[in-house]
């Protein structure tokens, strides 16, 4: 069964730092993966996705993430933060079977002046 | 593209009350998925569709729930009656057939915000 950890409900960061969000899955299929981010009062947004092609995947907005089989991990990074980063963001799963992508439970970023 | 489009954006309505939420998903994708977010629960899928036939309703908390696709540019989720533990924000997300016959990328709408009194 497929299923995804967070492993940080909330980051801070200052402006112009690094941005590091962590994310481990399981999976039974090579999975594919996604990042997507929601600024508040908005819809979701994809940020990036992982379809066993190159391990580093380039996003939107400067935002990058590396898929790493052996640590089942597939983190997202920025080597600089924005104000304009202060959002949620999800990891998220494929199903390859039955449709269904299996959200994480969020990380809520805040990026301090 | 305009997007996925949901309507309302906004609705408030007292306990009891039937409630229709409404999706436009975009042109020519073939899935369309409503989740319901909350603090407490995250993000929920209720149930989606391909090609207007619904595949899993599993999520769809009781039977006060109801979601159709009546075409391939319209879906409607109902809830009647309504309760206040019902309050979130519902979205809606279309996709097209991706790899391996499952869907891709999911293109989420801007929710719709429901307040139950």
């Amino acid at each position: 069964a497929q299923s995804v950890t967070q492993l940080d409900s909330h980051v801070s960061v200052s402006e112009g730092t690094p941005v590091l969000l962590r994310c481990n899955y399981s999976s039974s299929y090579s999975p594919s993966l996604f990042w997507y981010v929601q600024h508040p009062n908005k819809g979701l947004q994809l940020l990036l996705k992982y379809t066993s092609a190159a391990t580093l995947v380039k996003g939107i907005n400067g935002f990058e993430a590396e898929f790493k089989k052996s640590e089942t991990s597939f983190h997202l990074t920025k080597p600089s933060a924005h104000m304009s980063d202060a959002a949620e963001y999800f990891c998220v799963v494929s199903v390859w079977q039955g449709g269904k992508l299996i959200f994480g439970q969020g990380t809520e970023l805040s990026v301090k002046p | 593209d305009a997007g996925v489009i949901q309507s309302p954006r906004h609705e408030v309505t007292e306990m009891g009350q039937e409630v229709t939420l409404r999706c436009k998903p975009i042109s020519g994708h073939d899935y369309l998925f409503w989740y319901r977010q909350t603090m407490m629960r995250g993000l929920e899928l209720l149930i989606y569709f391909n090609n207007n036939v619904p595949i899993d309703d599993s999520g769809m908390p009781e039977d006060r729930f109801s979601a159709k696709m009546p075409n391939a540019s319209f879906s409607t989720l109902k809830i009647q009656p309504s309760e206040p533990r019902d309050s979130a924000v519902y979205f809606c997300a279309s996709s097209l057939e991706g790899l391996a016959g499952g869907p891709w990328e999911q293109f989420f709408g801007p929710g719709t915000r429901l307040t139950v009194l």
